[in-house]
């Protein structure tokens, strides 16, 4: 089945420094990929969706500048969190969608990234 | 953004015991989905509905698309201590569209 990774499982980092959380599709080719974030004991929320090649859509209440988004290659799209502070902690997980599966609307989730600024 | 809403927030059952939990929503969709979470992971999809009243099974999961479309039912024959998570529901407006997750219902399951 398809499978998608992120990369780190969690991170710690000192507040005003930046992350970035990688999201690979490893056996199939993902056009478009989607973030979100999810705060303990909450639902996920979707931040933005990624697209291969282009700029990505993000949702409303999601500062673009502060959550970067890169879509450069059809397997990976990264998540860079800058300047983070401390309200920023949070599970950000990634899904791909494969497109050359039964039913195009399919996502695939990643594991999911920790992290935590102090 | 938009959230669906899920009952209950919570649940405790005995081993052994059917568990029905549902999600509602304000807007119709058109796909409804059900994953299933465990603590520090990333959600794993159970069941996807495609067809207002739709009724699917996946072994001891059973869920309905309500024939409003503002509507979906999860259900868990003869549960087991691995059932255990925060089960959510999502549904989709169209084909490849974003997902809109529900609240979630927390299920512990006691020997």
């Amino acid at each position: 089945g398809a499978v998608v990774s992120q990369h780190p499982s969690w991170v710690i980092c000192k507040s005003g420094t930046s992350v970035k959380i990688e999201c690979r599709s490893l056996d199939f080719q993902a056009t478009t990929m989607f973030w979100y974030r999810q705060f303990p004991k909450q639902s996920l929320m979707l931040m933005a969706t990624s697209n291969e090649g282009s700029k990505a859509t993000y949702e409303q209440g999601v500062e673009k500048d502060k959550f970067l988004i890169n879509h450069a290659s059809l397997t990976l799209s990264t998540l860079t969190v800058t300047s983070a502070h401390p309200e920023d902690s949070s599970f950000y997980i990634c899904s791909a969608r494969d497109p050359t599966s039964g039913r195009s609307d399919t996502q695939y989730f990643g594991p999911g990234t920790r992290l935590t600024v102090l | 953004g938009q959230q669906l809403n899920q009952s209950p927030q919570s649940m405790f059952i005995q081993e052994g015991e059917d568990v029905s939990m549902n999600c509602t929503s304000s807007s119709i969709f058109n796909t409804w989905l059900w994953y299933k979470q465990d603590p520090g992971e990333g959600p794993v999809l159970l069941i996807a509905l495609y067809k207002a009243g739709e009724l699917t099974s996946n072994g001891r999961l059973t869920a309905q698309f309500g024939i409003t479309r503002k509507d979906s039912f999860l259900n868990i024959s003869a549960s087991i201590p691995s059932d255990v998570g925060i089960y959510f529901c999502a549904g989709q407006t169209g084909t490849a569209s974003k997902l809109t997750f529900g609240t979630g219902t927390r299920l512990q399951v006691t020997l």
